[in-house]
């Protein structure tokens, strides 16, 4: 089955400054890459998502960026700010069958 | 994503009890899918179902544990016989025929005492 991976476990950083994070994953067949943001205590909230038909996809502050070769994907963040400072989850799936493969998340802490 | 519910939020039994976890897909949503948590972990896909039919159970421990989605009403999780290795916190996604997004619910706070 699917695996992924995801790096690093928790990265601090100062406002303003960027912030990436990495995930791999192994099945070549996965084509369906979202971002998710969770709050303390909260549940997590899809914040991007990308198809393996492009490359790079951007929203404001967030973009993330697929190499398929690689089989790797990653999510910046640019301008941070403290109401960043959440667990990130990257997943990947394969299109038509829809279950979610999950890293096991990114603590990001943006600090004033 | 707000649209779908779960309840209870919080879910306390004894070993030995059985835990029955409530989903409210997004009206119109047809596919659900039960994830869990343990503290400081990723989510664990357990089951996912569309009205009727489970898809893939292939996460779900085959003892103890099952899923329905009737044609009315919500989804069920339910644990029979509950151990202490099954405090998590249990969530709910769903998403329309035909895409792949996957929106999530407040989920469920299992502890077994």
């Amino acid at each position: 089955g699917e695996n992924v991976e995801q790096h690093p476990s928790t990265l601090s950083v100062q406002e303003g400054d960027s912030a990436v994070i990495k995930c791999t994953y192994s099945d070549s067949a996965s084509n369906y890459f979202p971002w998710y943001k969770q709050e303390l205590g909260k549940r997590p909230q899809l914040i991007i998502d990308i198809r393996s038909n492009v490359g790079e996809k951007k929203d404001q502050r967030i973009a993330v960026t697929l190499n398929k070769t690689a089989k790797h994907f990653s999510l910046h963040i640019t301008e941070t700010q403290p109401e960043d400072s959440a667990v990130y989850f990257c997943a990947a799936s394969i299109s038509g069958y829809s279950t979610l493969t999950f890293g096991k998340g990114t603590m990001l802490l943006v600090s004033p | 994503n707000a649209g779908v519910m779960q309840n209870p939020r919080h879910l306390v039994r004894r070993r030995g009890q059985e835990a029955r976890l409530r989903c409210s897909p997004v009206k119109g949503h047809s596919h659900v899918y039960w994830y869990r948590q343990l503290p400081e972990e990723g989510l664990k896909f357990m089951v996912y179902l569309q009205k009727e039919n489970i898809i893939d159970e292939s996460g779900m421990p085959k003892e103890r544990f099952s899923a329905e989605f009737p044609k009315e009403g919500p989804s069920i999780l339910r644990i029979q016989q509950v151990v202490r290795g099954d405090s998590a916190a249990y969530f709910c996604a769903s998403s329309p025929p035909g895409t792949e997004e996957q929106f999530f619910g407040p989920g469920t706070r299992l502890t077994v005492l």
